[in-house]
């Protein structure tokens, strides 16, 4: 079965509106999970590592203020889009678990179109 | 700084034939692990093997199978008996065991099946 549950797999926003994808670790307690970015045809990009309890890592160049990451606890991880644009339209992925900080198992993704 | 170069953007492969998708990466540290994920269109990434580097014995799934060479800094991909659900994206990744670390994913390669 499922190990981690992104919800939802496809959202519409428009211009200007916030939108939250959730990230749920099914089988065990996650105290780190990664959020991914997926441009078409492209490779996953590492946005942040959200941390539990704390505050997230984000990698250079991801704008903390626009990408907001909330993992309140051990099986949720959330990320909310502020005010959203078109370039921000994307594949959105989640990863939680393994060792050395490998995520091993991925969510099934939010395709998320800004129009 | 670690990279991923996945030389090959596309293959095919006829069912039940052997295929072989390359890998190289540059690093300077002796200690890490590689990965072989598979993104079918479902978009959903999963762990499809995985090689720690102090090991010598090529990691072996079922039908998928590596020749990690530490030296050259090689890590291919043989899948044998290839089946149409093996058509996917395919991405080798690497992942140092220092703390801080993350998973550095190639490009790429996508694999058709063919009848």
């Amino acid at each position: 079965g499922a190990v981690v549950s992104q919800h939802p797999s496809r959202v519409i926003c428009k211009s200007g509106t916030s939108v939250k994808i959730e990230c749920r670790s099914l089988d065990f307690q996650a105290t780190t999970m990664f959020w991914y970015r997926q441009f078409p045809k492209q490779s996953l990009m590492l946005m942040a590592t959200s941390n539990e309890g704390s505050k997230a890592t984000y990698e250079q160049g991801v704008e903390k203020d626009k990408f907001l990451i909330n993992h309140a606890s051990l099986t949720l991880s959330t990320l909310t889009v502020t005010s959203a644009h078109p370039e921000d339209s994307s594949f959105y992925i989640c990863g939680v678990g393994g060792s050395h900080n490998s995520p091993l198992h991925f969510g099934n993704g939010t395709r998320l179109t800004v129009t | 700084a670690q990279t991923v170069t996945q030389s090959q953007p596309e293959m095919s492969v006829q069912e039940a034939e052997t295929v072989t998708l390359s890998c190289t990466y540059d690093t300077s540290e002796s200690n890490y692990y590689l990965f072989w994920y598979k993104q079918p269109p479902s978009r959903q990434m999963i762990l499809v093997i995985r090689q720690e580097a102090y090991k010598q014995q090529n990691a072996t799934e079922n039908r998928f199978s590596v020749n990690f060479q530490k030296a050259a800094k090689s890590f291919s991909l043989k899948i044998s008996d290839s089946q149409l659900g093996d058509t996917a994206m395919y991405f080798c990744a690497f992942l140092y065991t220092g703390t801080a670390s993350k998973l550095t994913f190639g490009t790429g390669t996508r694999l058709q099946v063919t009848l």
